[in-house]
């Protein structure tokens, strides 16, 4: 069985400001994907960004990139230049190369960009 | 960019009613949608994955009599929340893609709260 592990429950972050988020996950699979999802006040979940877990480059979008650590089975989204419309849950999610591409979510970090 | 519609946003409903959820891909054919509950302030739960023209393959600890799950089409599925009761209150959000693998990622429709009173 997966399992995925977001520690904080809540951060909060300066406007402009870079804040890193933790995620940790438990797998016996050796080719995998993980995400980084997005739900703002609206409850519509946006794909941040992802990573296929046989590639050692980590991910990059714009502000958003991600520390992937395998062998720890640690996965950390990092939001440089923080907005005020990052604010939202931010929920990391695994997914197994082969069969259903079901998604395993965390629980979740609710992320506050003050301004 | 692809479109996952979800209807009603919000439904109230008396206990023992039936209430269905609309999930429809507007500019895409979803060959696969899933069906997710969030409690407050916890994460997604997947409910079940259902594929055009076949039976939904349900999550352990899921009433398939309770949650009745219709993928008539490529473009739309149904969610029937028979005979709601109280502890059927919750956000449910469907998802869609196009087909079963990584590089067809899920489009997330913008949920349905349900309460029932």
């Amino acid at each position: 069985a997966q399992t995925v592990t977001q520690s904080q429950p809540e951060m909060s972050v300066q406007e402009a400001e870079t804040v890193t988020l933790s995620c940790t996950y438990d797998t016996s699979e050796n080719n995998y994907y993980l995400f980084w999802y997005k739900q703002p006040p609206s409850r519509q979940m946006i794909l941040v960004i992802r990573q296929e877990a046989y590639k050692q480059q980590n991910a990059t979008e714009n502000r958003f990139s991600v520390n992937f650590q395998k062998a720890a089975k640690s996965f950390s989204l990092k939001i440089s230049d923080s907005q005020l419309g990052d604010t939202a849950m931010y929920f990391c999610a695994f997914m197994k190369q082969s069969g259903a591409n079901n998604l395993f979510f965390g629980t979740g970090t609710r992320l506050t960009v003050i301004p | 960019g692809a479109v996952v519609s979800q209807h009603p946003s919000r439904v109230i409903c008396k206990s023992g009613t039936s209430v269905k959820i609309e999930c429809r891909s507007l500019d895409f054919q979803a060959t696969t949608m899933f069906w997710y509950r969030q409690f407050p302030k916890q994460s997604l739960m997947l409910m079940a994955t259902s594929n055009e023209g076949s039976k939904a393959t349900y999550e352990q600890g899921v009433e398939k009599d309770k949650f009745l799950i219709n993928h008539a089409s490529l473009t739309l599925s149904t969610l029937t929340v028979t005979s709601a009761h109280p502890e059927d209150s919750s956000f449910y959000i469907c998802s869609a893609a196009q087909t079963q693998g990584f590089n067809q990622p899920q489009h997330f429709g913008d949920g349905t709260r349900l309460s029932i009173l």
